[in-house]
């Protein structure tokens, strides 16, 4: 089954531990994003990557990193979480992000609270 | 001013109504514009995409842009209880992607 798998999907940890979100997507896409939505302020785009090795700040980058080392996965990396990073994350993927647009299949979310 | 505004509803209409979603942009350069379907606990859905001026129908929905002023609408005919859902609004291109807040949709039989 053509899939994005998040894990975990429920997280509770404590501000300072580091953590990291993974992602992976069995369809061979090219394109992977990262999103947090948060009441009010909607789903907004946290990193992108458009292939392997090449990845880009979104809206709101400040304090996540992330790597795309294989064209499946893309993890979220939280060096030093804190507590305004308590949101729903999503993972997204596309065949590809060029000039033509690729529909954007969304897994199904990481809940994270930090404490 | 938010890139993306979109009307915050919630929206509660009876089975078999017309419903009308909107939303406004503020970025010209951004070339596509989406409308996605989310459920509750669910990661959002692609529902129709466009991108140029004019109408898109898909069946019950139509899409729509005008670019002049830069307003998106998504019109859902003879809706159906299991349209209730967040529907969201979004613009892109080049790899980013700017979503509105959602609308929350209830319809009821």
């Amino acid at each position: 089954e053509a899939q994005v798998t998040q894990n975990p999907r429920y997280l509770i940890t404590v501000t300072g531990k580091k953590l990291t979100v993974t992602c992976s997507q069995n369809m061979n896409h090219e394109y992977m994003s990262w999103y947090r939505q948060d009441p009010g302020l909607g789903l907004r785009q946290i990193y992108y990557s458009m292939n392997v090795e090449v990845t880009d700040k979104g809206d709101v980058p400040e304090g996540y990193k992330v790597s795309r080392k294989e064209k499946r996965n893309f993890p979220l990396i939280l060096e030093s979480p804190s507590p305004n990073q308590t949101s729903l994350y999503f993972c997204a993927s596309s065949l590809e992000a060029g000039t033509s647009y690729n529909e954007q299949f969304f897994g199904p979310g990481t809940r994270l609270t930090v404490l | 001013q938010k890139e993306v505004e979109q009307d915050p509803g919630p929206l509660s209409v009876p089975e078999g109504a017309i419903v009308s979603l909107n939303c406004t942009y503020s970025n010209s350069a951004f070339q596509y514009f989406m409308w996605y379907r989310q459920y509750s606990r669910k990661g959002p859905e692609l529902l129709m995409y466009t991108y140029s001026s004019g109408n898109k129908e898909d069946g019950r929905f139509t899409a729509q842009v005008d670019k002049s002023s830069k307003y998106i609408s998504l019109f859902i005919r003879d809706s159906q209880p299991s349209d209730s859902a967040t529907y969201l609004c979004a613009i892109g291109g080049a790899g980013k992607s700017t979503f509105g807040d959602g609308t929350t949709l209830t319809v009821k039989p």
